[in-house]
């Protein structure tokens, strides 16, 4: 079974500093991957996704992550952190085929301090 | 072009009611989905549907039904509503398949007193 795990629930940054958020997961076969972001009171929105090819995928808002199968690791980085960034992240996994199931972590609340 | 709507946005109900929480899309999309967020555990899959009248369950189904007689709604009923069931409900669509983008609505917030 899939799963996917987010280290730290909660993450504070300052304006401007490395955004880092961890997303670590398990499959059994190789599977695509997603970040999606959540602004209070509103539905996710995707930010960026991985299925093949270049491990480095760019999303929206200057958001990046990479792929590493080796570390099972999909973690989701921005140079310089901007206030409209604070926000609930969620990492997801789902399989390659169209009826895998979407499974989702437990999402990382990012705070940006002025 | 209104998407996904959800509605209501907010109920309240009492343990033991029955409660449908409807889910209506305007683009066609084959997939849709019912998650429910709750602190701690993230989203967490409870049905899902590949087309009309194929629906499968997921993550955790118990104590939740569901129907896609149309490709544009798909409905999610309590049939007897627990406290537990308490939480924030979502709808999703996808236009082909579980391993695209997932387009939301905006949640259905849901008390059981």
């Amino acid at each position: 079974a899939q799963s996917v795990t987010q280290l730290g629930s909660h993450v504070s940054v300052s304006e401007g500093a490395l955004v880092l958020l961890r997303c670590n997961y398990s499959s059994s076969v190789p599977p695509y991957l997603f970040w999606y972001v959540q602004y209070p009171n509103q539905g996710l929105q995707l930010l960026l996704k991985y299925t093949t090819g270049a491990t480095l995928v760019k999303g929206i808002n200057g958001f990046e992550a990479e792929f590493k199968k080796s570390e099972t690791s999909f973690h989701l980085t921005k140079p310089s952190a901007h206030m409209s960034d604070a926000a609930e992240y969620f990492c997801a996994v789902t399989g390659k085929t169209s009826y895998d199931k979407v499974i989702f972590g437990p999402g990382t609340s990012l705070s940006v301090i002025p | 072009d209104a998407g996904i709507t959800q509605s209501p946005r907010y109920k309240i109900t009492e343990t033991g009611r029955q409660v449908t929480l409807m889910c209506h899309q305007t683009w066609s999309h084959s997939y849709m989905f019912w998650y429910r967020q709750d602190l701690g555990h993230g989203l967490r899959l409870i049905y899902y549907s590949a087309a009309a009248d194929i629906t499968d369950k997921g993550e955790v189904p118990d104590g939740y039904v569901v129907s896609r007689s149309k490709t544009e709604n798909f409905p999610l009923t309590l049939e007897s509503a627990t406290r537990s069931q308490t939480s924030v409900y979502f709808c999703a669509t996808a236009p082909l398949g579980t391993n695209e983008k997932l387009f939301f609505g905006s949640g259905t917030q849901l008390s059981v007193l």
